[in-house]
């Protein structure tokens, strides 16, 4: 069982905003960056945000994340088809001394 | 570019020894800004991270709570390549292992994966 929570799934129409939320405490979220991952079917998973709102060379600027105390956000805007993956929020642990995964949320694109 | 190459058996006895190698291209194991980290990924778990090695003006490893009583690392700076092994496997082991590259100096995530390899454990 993860000690960050997302909701299992989110959807929305093409175009649309969808957001997903991971909630954690002051040991992961609270005190270190949060990291979002995406995963496409059948691949590894890719970086899409680091340092909670920094995207890397290449990631649309659709994608966006954010954090405030223990709550980290990640924002999806202009929802296109090819966003339908699992997405992970990822932040280190000081109590567990590693990092630790949320449970992932599963964005369809209706 | 930086390329992981995984290599490993897929299945692996009950009580026996994991062991997967990952082979570096493009950037060294040795790196003062990297670290080498093996995630694993099953239905039951999620995505786990086991742990990672890093240099900075000497190794260093991380290993999470749940394996660190039966999980090693190590790098091989002679064939650029670094390694995992989880002795005393259960049925839980089974799941798709990868290997990572996180740029923990700058804290910019983990940016290069592996393409993973699937482990069972079974008799």
């Amino acid at each position: 069982q993860s000690v960050l929570t997302q909701p299992p799934s989110a959807s929305g129409t093409p175009g649309q905003r969808v957001t997903i939320s991971c909630s954690g405490s002051s040991s992961n979220i609270g005190s270190n960056y949060v990291y979002w991952y995406q995963q496409l079917p059948g691949t590894a998973p890719k970086l899409l945000i680091y340092r909670n709102n920094q995207r890397p060379s290449g990631v649309p600027d659709r994608f966006s994340g954010s954090k405030s105390g223990t709550s980290a956000s990640l924002a999806i805007s202009g929802l296109r088809s090819e966003d339908e993956a699992d997405y992970y929020c990822a932040p280190w642990d000081d109590s567990l001394s590693g990092y630790v995964f949320g449970t992932g949320t599963k964005v369809t694109v209706l | 570019q930086v390329q992981l190459q995984q290599s490993g058996p897929g299945l692996v006895k009950p009580s026996q020894t994991l062991s997967l190698t990952c082979a570096i291209s493009g950037d060294s194991v040795s790196s003062n800004r990297a670290a080498w980290n093996w995630i694993r990924q099953s239905p039951s778990r999620g995505l786990e991270w086991l742990g990672r090695t890093y240099y900075r003006s000497k190794w260093y490893n991380d290993y999470a709570v749940s394996v660190k009583s039966r999980i090693t690392i190590n790098p091989d700076t002679s064939k650029n390549q670094f390694s995992l092994q989880l002795n005393s496997v259960t049925p839980e082991d089974t799941a798709l292992y990868y290997c990572a590259r996180e740029l923990a100096a700058a804290g910019t995530g983990i940016d290069y994966w592996g393409q993973g390899t699937l482990v069972t454990v079974s008799s």
